[in-house]
């Protein structure tokens, strides 16, 4: 069964770091890895994704995977005070058979200080 | 960007009754889900539904519970009868299809207290 795990649990910076979101996954034939933010009491709401070994960046977010190391993560630049959120990393096993279950992570909390 | 919605945002209901929780996915969407996130756990893929059925559930998604989008109105999960380890909230998603993954768009959950 899937094992998704998150680093760290809770995560607070001064406005305008980088920082870095972790998120590492049990199984080897996943196939599909997203990141999700949620604000407090809202929808979590789909950030980016990566099929490919790589990277992706849009805007100030830079979405890493590394198959091999059974591992991917998300870079925030100049992070914003909209930033602070619960961040959720999502993996997906076997697209494209009409079953795309996302197992998700437990979350990182980010905040930025006051 | 799209929206879903539930309905209700919060329901109080006594153990042994019957409960039924509202999306209303995205226009487009074809594909439909419920994930369950029991406090201080992470959020578990309950079923997915497709063309009127159900494509794929989890263990978690127990002979009680059942899902429903009759003629394009709400997708429901009904539970019946109610039980107090289904003290959750229940996330509803929709995508528009499966084969390349599409992004599952996700509503704000309807927090579902049993007593």
């Amino acid at each position: 069964q899937q094992k998704v795990q998150q680093s760290p649990e809770s995560l607070i910076v001064p406005e305008g770091a980088m920082t870095s979101l972790n998120c590492t996954f049990s199984d080897s034939a996943s196939q599909y890895f997203a990141w999700y933010r949620q604000h407090s009491g809202k929808a979590p709401k789909a950030l980016m994704s990566i099929f490919s070994n790589g990277e992706k960046e849009e805007g100030r977010f830079t979405i890493h995977l590394n198959k091999a190391s059974l591992h991917f993560s998300l870079h925030i630049r100049d992070s914003q005070p909209s930033d602070s959120a619960l961040y959720l990393c999502a993996v997906s096993m076997r697209p494209g058979t009409g079953s795309n279950r996302l197992t998700f992570g437990k979350g990182t909390k980010f905040s930025l200080i006051p | 960007g799209p929206k879903v919605l539930q309905i209700p945002s919060h329901q109080i209901i006594d153990m042994g009754q019957m409960v039924t929780l509202n999306c209303d996915p995205v226009s487009n969407h074809l594909y439909f889900y419920w994930y369950k996130q029991i406090l201080g756990q992470q959020m578990e893929f309950l079923v997915n539904f497709y063309n009127g059925k159900v494509m794929e559930k989890s263990k978690l998604f127990k002979d009680q519970f059942s899902v429903e989008r009759p003629d394009g109105s709400y997708f429901t999960l009904k539970i019946q009868p109610t039980a107090l380890e289904d003290s959750a909230v229940y996330f509803c998603a929709s995508s528009r299809d499966s084969l390349n993954q599409d992004t599952q768009y996700f509503g704000p959950g309807t927090r579902l207290l049993v007593l």
